[in-house]
């Protein structure tokens, strides 16, 4: 079945320091990629997503590329801040009956001042 | 919009007691979905729907009932709860199709633990 792995946390780093977060997926179709993102006590927000191969998601200065070739899909920053401080989904979906988001375990980020 | 809403945002039961996880969404979403987050597992999926009247389960669909009688509205009802179902849980919708790439919309949650 399908499944996403991450990088396991919890990420430290000071403020403007430059962000990877792993993400590896297995899936048996061509799925579409995700980046969501938890700050504490809410729910979860679309950071951004990819829908096919060679595809950049980006938003609020957050980077992925869809990299079929190594079933990848990494998160970068180049510089955080302390309000990126929340935890960082990497999900996917195949879009079949299901239709479910797969999620990966969550990486907590904390940016310290 | 109001988009997904949940309700309560927290609950505290004791082992065999019922309740049910309120969900709403004001999108016109056909899909709607409940997961639950517990630590270092991500999100898993408890039960789906694609439409009022229809539903199906998921990942992990034991110990819980779901019914969809209109698009609005997606409760979720632990019949008898139990230790393991504490949990935080998290009601998504999206529209049908695949034009968004199956981007969903979650709720704020709502932490529930079992005494």
């Amino acid at each position: 079945g399908d499944s996403v792995t991450q990088m396991e946390g919890p990420v430290t780093l000071s403020e403007e320091a430059f962000l990877t977060i792993n993400c590896t997926y297995t899936a048996t179709g061509y799925p579409s990629l995700f980046w969501y993102v938890q700050y504490p006590g809410e729910g979860l927000q679309l950071l951004l997503k990819a829908t096919k191969a060679d595809d950049k998601g980006s938003n609020k200065g957050f980077e992925a590329t869809y990299r079929k070739e190594t079933t990848s899909f990494h998160l970068e920053k180049g510089s955080v801040q302390v309000s990126d401080s929340a935890v960082y989904f990497c999900a996917l979906s195949e879009g079949t009956g299901r239709r479910a988001l797969t999620f990966g375990s969550g990486t907590r980020l904390q940016v310290q001042p | 919009n109001a988009g997904v809403t949940q309700t309560p945002k927290f609950q505290v039961l004791k082992t065999g007691q019922s309740m049910t996880l309120q969900c709403a969404q004001d999108m016109n979403h056909e899909y709607m979905s409940w997961y639950r987050q517990d630590p270092g597992m991500g999100l898993r999926l408890i039960h789906y729907s694609v439409g009022a009247g229809i539903t199906d389960q998921g990942e992990v669909p034991n110990g819980y009932n779901v019914s969809r009688s209109t698009t609005e509205d997606f409760p979720l009802r632990l019949l008898s709860a139990a230790p393991s179902q504490t949990s935080v849980y998290f009601c998504a919708s999206r529209p049908s199709g695949a034009i968004t790439g199956n981007e969903q919309f979650f709720g704020p949650g709502t932490r529930l633990t079992v005494l």
